[in-house]
């Protein structure tokens, strides 16, 4: 089956620190791949649409200037959490597929926590 | 309203008993639709998808009214090892047909007790 893999699972930084992110497809190339946050005891929220070899489609009220989005090939789409703060602290999680009308597989999350 | 909503839960049951999520969807354009599985800190994971014939897979039923916006998932004798929380997901249809993209519901949290 599909399989994701994402990196870092943990992150602890000090406040306006970077992050980056990275999600791998390892068995598909994935066109598309999509970036999660989810905040404790409520459900995933889309933060944007990864597209291969353009630009990312945010949903309303991510700013792009700050959840940068890379996805320069077939097989990885980064996550770049700039100068985070405490409230940025979230669970991200990226998903892909073979096709984006299929089931979506996600990586095993990334826990963000911003000192 | 919501474009995915479920049953808030939680949903406290004793082993072997059926329990029965239910979820609606606003978006009558969706095209597919699936049950997620999420464990406490834990990535959600695949648990079915849902077709319009209705499916089964081992004690586990998914059913689609697309009349109603409608979704169910039941699962009968339940294990400990069922206790997750279960995750309505409707893939939508963007961008003219460019893109889909995955619609969580909030979840129900299921404790099975022994």
């Amino acid at each position: 089956g599909a399989v994701v893999s994402q990196h870092p699972s943990w992150v602890i930084c000090k406040s306006g620190t970077s992050v980056k992110i990275e999600c791998r497809s390892l068995d598909f190339q994935a066109t598309t791949m999509f970036w999660y946050r989810q905040f404790p005891k409520q459900s995933l929220m889309l933060m944007a649409t990864s597209n291969e070899g353009s630009k990312a489609t945010y949903e309303q009220g991510v700013e792009k200037d700050k959840f940068l989005i890379n996805h320069a090939s077939l097989t990885l789409s980064t996550l770049t959490v700039t100068s985070a703060h405490p409230e940025d602290s979230s669970f991200y999680i990226c998903s892909g597929g073979r096709d984006s009308n299929q089931p979506q597989h996600f990586g095993d999350g990334t826990r963000l926590s911003i000192l | 309203r919501k474009e995915v909503e479920q049953d808030p839960g939680p949903f406290n049951v004793p082993e072997g008993a059926t329990v029965a999520f239910n979820c609606t969807y606003s978006n009558s354009a969706s095209q597919s639709f699936f049950w997620y599985r999420q464990d406490c800190r834990k990535e959600p994971k695949l648990l079915m998808s849902v077709y319009s014939s209705g499916n089964e897979d081992g004690r586990f039923t998914a059913q689609l009214n697309r009349a109603s916006q409608y979704i169910s998932l039941l699962i009968r004798d339940s294990k400990l090892s069922d206790s997750a929380t279960y995750l309505c997901v409707v893939n939508e249809n963007q961008y003219g047909g460019a893109t889909n993209k995955l619609i969580f519901g909030t979840g129900t949290l299921l404790a099975v007790q022994p």
